[in-house]
């Protein structure tokens, strides 16, 4: 059973701070890794794709990639009220039948103070 | 950019109903995939499908079926409604390089 796990949080930070979200696999055959941001009430959007080992910038954000540790994480710099949403962290293997499945985590719930 | 529509946003069935649920893509994805979403138990897996009148169970796939005719279109059918299952239902479609892009999802009340 393939399984990713976040902490549901809430994860609460002042506006302008940096908020970490961590994630960690068990699929160690895992290829491609991604985060979701989920307004409440709305459907997930993507806001960020990592493969490789390392780090990958996009604006405020950074996603970071372990694979020998099974981590995935999403950094946000200056944090802002807008980005007050849950977070999905998900996996995929991109094996077997062509599904391209994703395994999802339960979401951490992030919430920036003004 | 992708576009995944679903056909309602909110619906209200009555216990018993056959329920149908539209989920259409325009970027000629092979992969499409039905999740029902609830509080504490996130997303989960019911259907999906790697072709066309290809489809596959899920985690939670008990009391749901699937049809996939056409390429576009992975629709969702509840045979006889139950309150149990009133969920959030989101469809996605994914292609080789890229993560799921969902629809806006379909809250389902079942009375």
């Amino acid at each position: 059973q393939k399984e990713v796990e976040q902490n549901s949080g809430p994860l609460s930070v002042p506006e302008g701070a940096i908020a970490s979200l961590n994630c960690t696999y068990s699929d160690r055959g895992s290829q491609s890794f991604f985060w979701y941001r989920q307004y409440s009430g709305k459907s997930p959007e993507l806001i960020m794709f990592i493969y490789s080992n390392g780090d990958k910038e996009d604006g405020r954000f950074t996603a970071q990639l372990n694979k020998a540790s099974q981590y995935v994480s999403l950094l946000i710099r200056d944090s802002q009220p807008s980005d007050s949403a849950t977070y999905l962290c998900a996996v995929s293997s991109d094996s077997g039948a062509g599904s391209y499945q994703l395994t999802f985590g339960k979401g951490t719930k992030l919430s920036v103070i003004p | 950019d992708v576009k995944v529509t679903q056909s309602s946003r909110y619906l209200v069935k009555r216990t018993g109903e056959k329920v149908f649920l539209e989920c259409v893509q325009d970027m000629d994805h092979e992969n499409m995939f039905w999740y029902r979403q609830d509080p504490g138990l996130g997303l989960r897996l019911i259907y999906f499908s790697y072709d066309v009148k290809m489809k596959e169970k899920g985690d939670i796939p008990e009391g749901y079926s699937v049809s996939r005719e056409k390429k576009e279109r992975f629709s969702l059918i509840l045979e006889s409604a139950s309150t149990n299952q009133t969920s959030m239902y989101l469809c996605a479609s994914r292609d080789r390089y890229y993560g799921y892009t969902f629809g806006s999802g379909t809250r389902l009340t079942v009375v």
